[in-house]
């Protein structure tokens, strides 16, 4: 198994510019998690899906930030426009029922 | 309001000798505790887990204490080795209907194993 997939790993951006973070989770997972990792705030959940289905997004900071699952291989994370205060490590996990949550590798947003 | 805290930001452990790291939560409806491993430029790897129904679980190495009691749990690392060296997050869980709600991280401690 390739484990949870995320593009990219790296992306610098400029203000004002929209982001588009993917996901692509462990088969036969059905639920996936959004994280961001910053210095101040540490691991933070943004939004998660349960069989596709938004079940929880009260961590997402704004309305700049969107996330969709068209379908259980695919998730992604949109922020537009992009600030600089969104630079931080954004991971993508998949668990199944609860167990075996497995992180991709992340991707470092820098917004300048 | 930090419902998992990782006091100790950073440890220090001779090679070969115990690591015990600590962590506290505040949520009593987490009954699913975790840790995790994380090396730079790396996402968080699985390390060991505990349910609420246990006070213990062992893999090799690695022992997980829970204190329900307390809202205290830890992890010890017997003996340690270079390779440990990394950034352990503790995690906590409370499942809902058989379902996943995400987990809550702290904010991690830096192991550092002195040769």
């Amino acid at each position: 198994d390739a484990g949870v997939i995320q593009s990219p790993r790296h992306e610098v951006t400029e203000m004002g510019q929209e982001v588009t973070l993917r996901c692509k989770p462990i088969s036969g997972h059905n639920s996936l998690f959004w994280y961001r990792q910053t210095m101040m705030r540490g691991l933070e959940l943004l939004i998660y899906f349960n069989n596709n289905v938004p079940i929880d997004d009260s961590g997402m900071p704004e309305d700049r930030f969107s996330a969709k699952m068209p379908n259980a291989s695919f998730s992604t994370l949109k922020i537009q426009p992009s600030e600089p205060r969104d630079s931080a490590v954004y991971f993508c996990a998949s668990s199944f029922r609860g167990y075996g949550y497995t992180f991709g590798s992340g991707t470092r947003l820098t917004v300048v | 309001d930090q419902q998992v805290k990782q006091n100790s930001p950073s440890l220090s452990v001779q090679e070969g000798r115990i690591s015990i790291l600590n962590c506290d939560y505040t949520n009593s409806m987490f009954d699913y505790f975790l840790w995790y491993k994380k090396y730079p430029a790396e996402g968080p790897t699985f390390l060991i887990s505990i349910s609420s129904i246990k006070d213990k679980n062992e893999d090799g190495r690695f022992t997980v204490f829970l204190n329900k009691s307390a809202k205290h749990l830890s992890l010890h690392i017997v003996p340690s080795q270079p390779g440990d060296s990394a950034v352990y997050f503790c995690a906590a869980s409370a499942f809902s209907g058989g379902g996943a709600d995400g987990l809550t991280f702290g904010k991690g401690t830096h192991l550092i194993i002195q040769p």
